[in-house]
């Protein structure tokens, strides 16, 4: 067990739907990193967040947002979704914002039909 | 553009059989280089941290090694419970923060 926690862990919703992921960080670490997980792209990185902070920011499309608030807790919104957006997301958290030693969550496995 | 090339994509041992894994990267700054397990439908759980050219780590019958051009995990008479996937991941700066780039990974199978 990580220590990082997401929910939910499946998540089956219809095409042009919004959706909210969740992920809480390992106790003590400030940054937060979201990826998508497909079978032909691999582990894609989407954004980072520091201490509430927007940092690096990976290939992540416009429909999605993220936010870290304050107890570090983050979520990830997906809007307008479309059928290619099926993936694992996962969540990962480290103790400062260098990108280093990831601790990942179990992840959210997004159905869109 | 950062790439991470990992091979083969594919592994099949059998228990005992000792193989190594490669990871090949073109990247403009390597600040570190990462090696994960990743378990179907899993999140990927850390394994090692390598920052320079002629590092090993080692850890039960892995061990992970690093040239400037490549890293190679080595397992040595693997179990089934060493099956998983393999991913490899570089560190470099993304808008002036770092981030890891990951490879697609190697899925590792050992049979008893």
């Amino acid at each position: 067990d990580s220590g990082v926690t997401q929910t939910p862990k499946h998540l089956i919703t219809a095409t042009g739907q919004r959706v909210t992921l969740r992920c809480s960080p390992r106790s003590g670490d400030l940054s937060v990193y979201w990826y998508q997980q497909s079978l032909d792209q691999g582990l894609q990185f989407l954004i980072q967040y520091y201490n509430g902070e927007e940092r690096a920011k990976g290939n992540i499309l416009e429909r999605f947002s993220a936010q870290q608030f304050p107890d570090l807790h983050s979520e990830l919104n997906l809007s307008s979704l479309e059928l290619g957006d099926s993936a694992l997301y996962f969540c990962a958290s480290s103790a400062g914002q260098g990108g280093g030693e990831q601790f990942f969550g179990p992840g959210t496995r997004l159905t869109v039909l | 553009e950062d790439q991470v090339t990992q091979s083969p994509e594919a592994l099949r041992l059998q228990e005992g059989e000792s193989s190594s894994l490669n990871c090949s990267y073109t990247v403009s700054g390597l600040r570190g280089l990462f090696w994960y397990r990743q378990d179907p439908g899993k999140g990927p759980e850390f394994l090692f941290t390598l920052y320079s050219a002629g590092e090993e780590k080692e850890k039960e019958r892995l061990k992970a090694t690093l040239t400037k051009k490549e890293s190679f995990l080595h397992i040595t008479a693997p179990k089934p419970e060493d099956s998983a996937t393999y991913l490899c991941a570089v560190q470099t700066l993304n808008s002036g923060y770092s981030t890891l780039t990951f490879g697609k990974g190697t899925m590792l199978l050992v049979s008893p």
